[in-house]
């Protein structure tokens, strides 16, 4: 059984679209969090939420809009995707979100802008 | 603010060779600190991680003491494998109102070769 699956796994899409990235944990985990790789392999966190409540929230464009749904889901829509925007994003989940809990990761959404 | 910063990478060593790969902090208060691997193609995972001043955390052969007279965790295993291959980030955890957020350092790629 998949711990934390991400849905797609490649996003291939040109500047100004608007795409989805889907998140799902089935750890019971009441945490779950948005991360951004960039191609030098640096990872930002940029959102976190706790049971369905947003706790973090970075500097981030508003063009980016996390959405849970229920604790156990939360997704990701990008509107107007800009060339920067290519990264693989990564969503997270942990047991709680006020101490040293180990995040499960999920495989990543490689998306490409052209 | 908080930070991590690790040794330049890449690292390529041939199989059986001792590894050691630097991390240093810069934080407020008491952080936890932690070592995820992530191999090609992949999440990422946890591989070790302390909570407390002079804390070692092990796994896999691997391990990490938690100095806090020198605001270090680095990562040393005695004889590592091919298999071991992949990117190794530290992060720490600040705890307070951190809400889970980790802060991750730039990554360190590891090599092995036969």
């Amino acid at each position: 059984d998949t711990a934390v699956s991400q849905t797609p796994k490649y996003l291939v899409t040109q500047m100004g679209n608007d795409k989805s990235i889907k998140c799902e944990q089935n750890l019971g985990h009441d945490t779950m969090y948005w991360y951004k790789q960039d191609s030098k392999k640096f990872l930002k966190i940029m959102f976190s939420y706790n049971n369905k409540e947003l706790i973090i929230n970075e500097t981030v464009p508003n063009r980016f809009s996390p959405k849970s749904p229920d604790k156990a889901h939360l997704n990701l829509h990008i509107n107007s995707l800009e060339l920067g925007d290519s990264a693989v994003y990564f969503c997270a989940s942990s047991q709680q979100a006020g101490g040293p809990y180990e995040q499960y990761f999920g495989p990543g959404t490689r998306l490409t802008v052209t | 603010g908080n930070s991590v910063t690790q040794m330049e990478g890449p690292v390529t060593l041939s199989e059986e060779a001792f590894l050691t790969i630097n991390c240093t902090y810069t934080a407020t208060g008491y952080p936890s600190l932690f070592w995820y691997v992530q191999y090609p193609g992949e999440g990422l995972q946890l591989l070790l991680k302390a909570t407390k001043a002079d804390d070692k955390g092990s796994n896999k052969g691997f391990e990490a003491t938690y100095r806090k007279e020198t605001t270090s965790f680095h990562l040393e295993k005695g004889s590592v494998q091919v298999s071991d291959s992949a990117v190794y980030f530290c992060a720490l955890y600040a705890g307070g109102t951190s809400y889970g957020k980790l802060t991750f350092g730039q990554g360190t790629i590891l090599t092995v070769h036969p």
